[in-house]
């Protein structure tokens, strides 16, 4: 167990619908990374925050949008969604902003149907 | 723009022998190399940091090398195990706070 929890563990939603991915990074971690794996792509860094900032984007799409709430956890908003959004999405945590190990959570399925 | 490649195919060894996977990357000057585990349906686990001011760095059976020059880095598991068949992960940072990921080695040690 790395103490990264995310919620829901699975979902499946329709297209054109929003869905909220929730992560608790391990206690004392500043940092939160979202990650994006699916078959053909591996694992695509998405968006970083540390201690409620914002420091490094990837390529993540207009449709989604994160943020890192005063008690540290985080929440990745997916929109408009569409069947390619269907992949494992994953959260991490670390104690610094970088340089420093990283410890996954075991990720949201998301299915879009 | 940046870009790490492992080698895609799985690579198949016999227990007891030394498995050695290979990351290589292009447009970019890491700080420093991470290597993960995955295993199927679960979370990446961190294995084994290197710096770019280090050569090697091990950890019991594990040993990772960064070449700078050659802009790669070695991972090799001594006297291999059906249990270390796994997904393996090499990731690369900097001081931009990404930690941009390879596509990963997929190793199966057949006993």
């Amino acid at each position: 167990d790395s103490g990264v929890t995310q919620t829901p563990k699975h979902l499946i939603t329709a297209t054109g619908q929003r869905v909220t991915l929730r992560c608790s990074p391990r206690s004392g971690d500043l940092s939160v990374y979202w990650y994006q794996q699916s078959l053909d792509q591996g694992l695509q860094f998405l968006i970083h925050y540390y201690n409620g900032e914002e420091r490094a984007k990837g390529n993540i799409l207009e449709r989604f949008s994160a943020q890192q709430f005063p008690d540290l956890h985080s929440e990745l908003n997916l929109s408009s969604l569409e069947l390619g959004d269907s992949a494992l999405y994953f959260c991490a945590s670390a104690q610094l902003s970088s340089g420093n190990t990283i410890y996954f959570g075991e990720g949201s399925w998301l299915t879009v149907v | 723009s940046q870009k790490i490649e492992q080698n895609s195919e799985a690579l198949n060894i016999q227990e007891g022998k030394t498995a050695t996977l290979t990351c290589n990357y292009t447009n970019y000057s890491p700080a420093y190399l991470q290597w993960y585990r995955q295993d199927p349906g679960r979370g990446p686990v961190f294995l084994l940091l290197i710096r770019e001011n280090e050569k090697e760095k091990r950890k019991e059976r594990l040993k990772v090398t960064f070449d700078t020059t050659l802009k790669q880095s070695l991972f090799h598991i001594t006297a291999s195990q059906p249990a270390d068949s796994a997904t393996y992960l090499c990731a690369m940072g900097a001081d931009t706070d990404k930690l941009i990921f390879g596509t990963g080695t997929r190793l199966q040690v057949f006993p």
